[in-house]
């Protein structure tokens, strides 16, 4: 296992309310990546956040909005909720500057179901 | 826009047998190529990585990958896998001025024993 840890495991909610998803990123790593994980997909990468910034971001509406705090642990916050929001998310962190480049160490993910 | 093709939807295998997944990029540049796997009901895990130097590179569990520039690929293989190599797996590519890995749609090995 790695260090990175997100909460909670499972989220059933409704089309049209918002969820926070969150993360907190392995000891020594001040960078984290989201990624959404569709049923038989790979992960697709929402955005990244350094130093509290918003640091790289995807395809992803303005709904996806994300935090970084001091202790570099994260939050993915989507709104108005549509059914294809439903998905593993996914957080990844690493360090940056570091050996460059570096891997990104994933979490165990929040499976986010909307009906 | 940049994409990773993997070729094998899903590969079913005999124990002992020999194992190539195909993956192909597209980008111009210089990108760092990974291979992840996620065994059932656990997170990503990097199996290699693939950023300069020998092409021909040795991740865990004997697996190993082949980085060929003019093809744009980064060809998973092992020469015998194990029924614990059931899994799905996922080639990523990252580009250097960037940050995020862009991941193909994943391979499913099933592996019996």
């Amino acid at each position: 296992e790695t260090g990175v840890t997100q909460s909670p495991t499972h989220l059933i909610k409704t089309r049209g309310q918002q969820v926070t998803l969150r993360c907190s990123s392995q000891s020594g790593h001040n960078t984290v990546s989201w990624y959404q994980q569709a049923l038989g997909q790979g992960p697709q990468f929402i955005f990244q956040y350094y130093r509290e910034e918003e640091n790289g971001r995807g395809n992803f509406p303005p709904r996806f909005s994300g935090l970084q705090f001091p202790n570099y642990s994260s939050e993915l916050n989507v709104n108005a909720l549509e059914l294809d929001d439903s998905a593993l998310y996914l957080c990844a962190s690493n360090y940056r500057p570091g050996p460059v480049p570096n891997e990104q160490f994933f979490g165990p993910g929040t499976r986010l179901t909307v009906l | 826009a940049q994409s990773v093709s993997q070729h094998n939807h899903h590969v079913i295998l005999s124990e002992a047998a020999s194992l190539e997944l195909g993956c192909n990029y597209s980008y111009g540049g210089t990108v760092n190529l990974f291979w992840y796997v996620q065994y059932p009901g656990q997170h990503l895990q990097l199996l290699l990585k693939y950023f300069s130097g020998d092409p021909l590179v040795k991740g865990i569990k004997g697996f190993e990958a082949e980085f060929i520039k003019s093809k744009f690929s980064f060809n998973l293989r092992k020469p015998s896998v194990q029924w614990s190599d059931t899994a799905e797996y996922f080639c990523a590519a990252q580009t250097q001025a960037g940050t995020a890995l862009i991941f193909g749609k994943g391979t499913t090995l099933s592996v019996s024993s």
